[in-house]
């Protein structure tokens, strides 16, 4: 499968734990994003990458909420002391950049929070 | 920031009539305007997209306007079939593969 994938699919949690999410992109795509959806919703962005580098943060993000693309390929989200907020479906994306528009989603990470 | 209104929120038709959905935006720096199309459960999935220096795409039975100067961009989609059920997402992008704001969505539901 050559699109993008995202690991687990499906998370349960208790308030209070941390829970980290991965994405891995389309071969050599430049540009990783991350989203949240909530039922009903459109995509809401929550951050990208340009190769390893992180650009944008939006103000969704709180504190508690990091993410990382060391090499420049897959990602990590990860969210410290869950709260029932946090529930949702995390979608992760990538685009070639260069100039290159159109972002390619995965499956999402459906993240419970009890 | 980017805002996007999207309209209707619900839309029923009759198979093998058309579908127009609409979405209008404020900032006039937006230049990339994408569709996509989400199933219950399943990622969105690109359908069609325009940039600002065009005014319309087609490709197969959907289609894509743009007016500009109104701010406004619409889905067309023609001849529409039972498997085009599903919540259509629009968005727009300001700057050059940056993030994409989406619109509400709206829930095409297409009737034998």
């Amino acid at each position: 499968d050559t699109g993008v994938s995202q690991n687990p699919r499906h998370k349960i949690t208790k308030r209070g734990q941390n829970v980290t999410f991965r994405c891995d992109p389309i071969s050599e795509h430049n540009r990783l994003y991350w989203y949240r959806q909530t039922l009903g919703q459109g995509p809401e962005f929550l951050t990208y990458f340009q190769n390893e580098a992180q650009l944008e943060k939006s103000r969704l993000l709180s504190d508690r909420f990091s993410a990382e693309r060391p090499k420049g390929s897959f990602s990590t989200l990860e969210i410290q002391r869950t709260e029932q907020g946090d529930s949702a479906m995390y979608l992760c994306a990538s685009s070639p950049g260069q100039g290159v528009l159109g972002q390619f989603f995965g499956p999402g990470t459906r993240l419970t929070v009890l | 920031g980017e805002n996007v209104e999207q309209h209707p929120s619900t839309l029923s038709v009759q198979e093998g009539d058309s579908a127009v959905i609409k979405c209008t935006y404020s900032d006039s720096a937006s230049n990339y305007f994408p569709w996509y199309k989400q199933e219950l459960g399943k990622r969105p999935q690109l359908i069609i997209d325009i940039r600002s220096n065009v005014g319309e795409k087609k490709d197969q039975r959907i289609a894509v306007t743009l007016n500009k100067t109104a701010k406004h961009f619409s889905l067309h989609i023609t001849e529409t079939q039972p498997e085009d059920s599903a919540v259509y997402f629009c968005a727009l992008e300001v700057g050059g593969g940056n993030k994409l704001t989406f619109g509400t969505g709206t829930q095409l539901k297409v009737e034998l």
